[in-house]
């Protein structure tokens, strides 16, 4: 199956701005337009932070935000703050009616 | 409020079975897609498989084909996944989840931990 490839780690200074990419591997990955994207902190449930590409579900911050650019997937995290370390994760079609899942970042506050 | 509690994870030994369960509650759990996705210790997040409301259509990772096998009971309100010929690579906390379409899962159970060794 296909893979969507993500930095191992990303970091930032509270307030900063960062970005995640997620890159597809393969072509047969779908519409970008149809990423989601998820923040696990260690020991919990992961927690969907933005869905379609670029909505927010109810109570999730609009520090989150999602876009895309190609093949690439992008979530920035915004006015960067200690709760936000966490693991993130993207997630696409993976073809035939399959989902695949980004390798993850670490996202550290300096 | 909406709750998914899965159950059955434990210790087994390689080439053995195991079967999962997931109680939903707090909303028509005959209206969703299901899925489940698993962790293994220190990786990423891997998603399994899912089912449809009415139980048709069914799709797995290639990873897990041929061996495991979702299946849902809407009059239980439940969700299951049964694990044959297990290996240690199966070896990962098990999260069923509520699918709202577009690779979107709002809702996660607690996980439950399968430790395949000898």
């Amino acid at each position: 199956q296909s893979a969507l490839t993500q930095p191992a780690s990303v970091s930032g200074s509270p307030g900063q701005s960062i970005t995640i990419s997620c890159t597809a591997t393969s072509s047969d990955v779908g519409s970008y337009n149809l990423v989601s994207w998820y923040q696990q902190r260690p020991g919990k449930a992961p927690k969907l932070i933005i869905y379609e590409g670029s909505k927010r579900p109810s109570g999730v911050s609009n520090r989150f935000s999602g876009s895309n650019s190609g093949n690439t997937a992008s979530l920035t995290i915004s006015g960067l703050q200690a709760e936000d370390e966490a693991d993130y994760y993207c997630c696409s079609f993976g073809g035939t009616k399959t989902y695949v899942f980004g390798t993850g970042t670490k996202v550290t506050v300096l | 409020q909406v709750q998914l509690v899965e159950s059955g994870g434990g210790l087994v030994k390689p080439g053995g079975s195991l079967r999962l369960s997931c109680a939903a509650s707090g909303f028509t759990f005959s209206d969703y897609y299901m899925s489940w996705i698993r962790q293994a210790p220190g990786k990423g997040l891997e998603w399994v498989s899912y089912i449809s409301s009415s139980g048709s259509p069914i799709y797995y990772a290639d990873s897990v084909k041929g061996r495991f096998t979702i299946s849902r009971d809407n009059a239980k309100n439940s969700l299951y996944l049964q694990m044959n010929s297990l290996t240690a690579e199966d070896t990962a906390v098990y999260f069923c989840a509520r699918d709202e379409g577009s690779s979107s899962w709002y809702f996660w159970g607690q996980g439950t931990l399968v430790t395949v060794s000898s």
